[in-house]
């Protein structure tokens, strides 16, 4: 079946630095890739839409000069955290799809110190 | 606007015992239904859908749901639990955009 890849899969960084996460669809092209956040025995929200060649659309609530997104070719999306603060700490996960068929990459743990 | 509500945050079944686990949706279009599993450290996994058709649905690993559109429902189940059924599962919905609302997920533990 078709997978996404994403790494890292673990960082730790100092607080106030910028950690670019990348999501890969790797036998398929994602015109759409979407990016979610989990906290800690919560469940996934969607934190936007990123889109190949134009400007993401973000959820209501997420700041997109924070988690500035960049879908530069139809099969890599990339997340970075700006100025990565300890409440940024979570787990990020991607999603790639065709049609109803959506795969997601096996996440980033993210740790601020 | 589609959300879902996962009844019962942690659910503990004995090995070869029934595992059902409750999701409701709310959509104000057709929904498109999801279970996925997740394992410590790892993505999500899709376990089965629902988009039109059949309202039964079966998936991977012996799971299969049931669209009930008249009790806005669409519960998992598994006729026999298996210490490898472990893991943390997620009901979603979504509209045609495939842009996924998910339910705050229900922790399965299996007793041997």
């Amino acid at each position: 079946g078709a997978v996404v890849s994403q790494h890292p899969s673990r960082v730790i960084c100092k607080s106030g630095t910028s950690v670019k996460i990348e999501c890969r669809s790797l036998d398929f092209q994602a015109t759409t890739m979407f990016w979610y956040r989990q906290f800690p025995k919560q469940s996934l929200m969607l934190m936007a839409t990123s889109n190949e060649g134009s400007k993401a659309t973000y959820e209501q609530g997420v700041e997109k000069d924070k988690f500035l997104i960049n879908h530069a070719s139809l099969t890599l999306s990339t997340l970075t955290v700006t100025s990565a603060h300890p409440e940024d700490s979570s787990f990020y996960i991607c999603s790639a799809g065709l049609a109803e068929k959506l795969f997601f990459g096996s996440g980033t743990q993210l740790s601020v110190l | 606007a589609q959300s879902v509500t996962q009844l019962g945050s942690h659910v503990s079944v004995s090995e070869g015992a029934l595992v059902l686990l409750r999701c409701n949706y709310s959509s104000s279009v057709p929904p498109y239904l999801f279970w996925y599993v997740q394992y410590p450290n790892q993505g999500l996994q899709l376990l089965l859908k629902y988009t039109t058709g059949a309202t039964l649905v079966k998936g991977i690993n012996g799971f299969e749901a049931e669209f009930k559109k008249s009790e806005t429902s669409f519960h998992l189940t598994k006729p026999s639990a298996h210490m490898s059924d472990a893991a943390e599962y997620f009901c979603a919905v979504s509209g045609n955009d495939y842009k996924l609302s998910f339910g705050a997920g229900t922790t399965v533990t299996v007793r041997a």
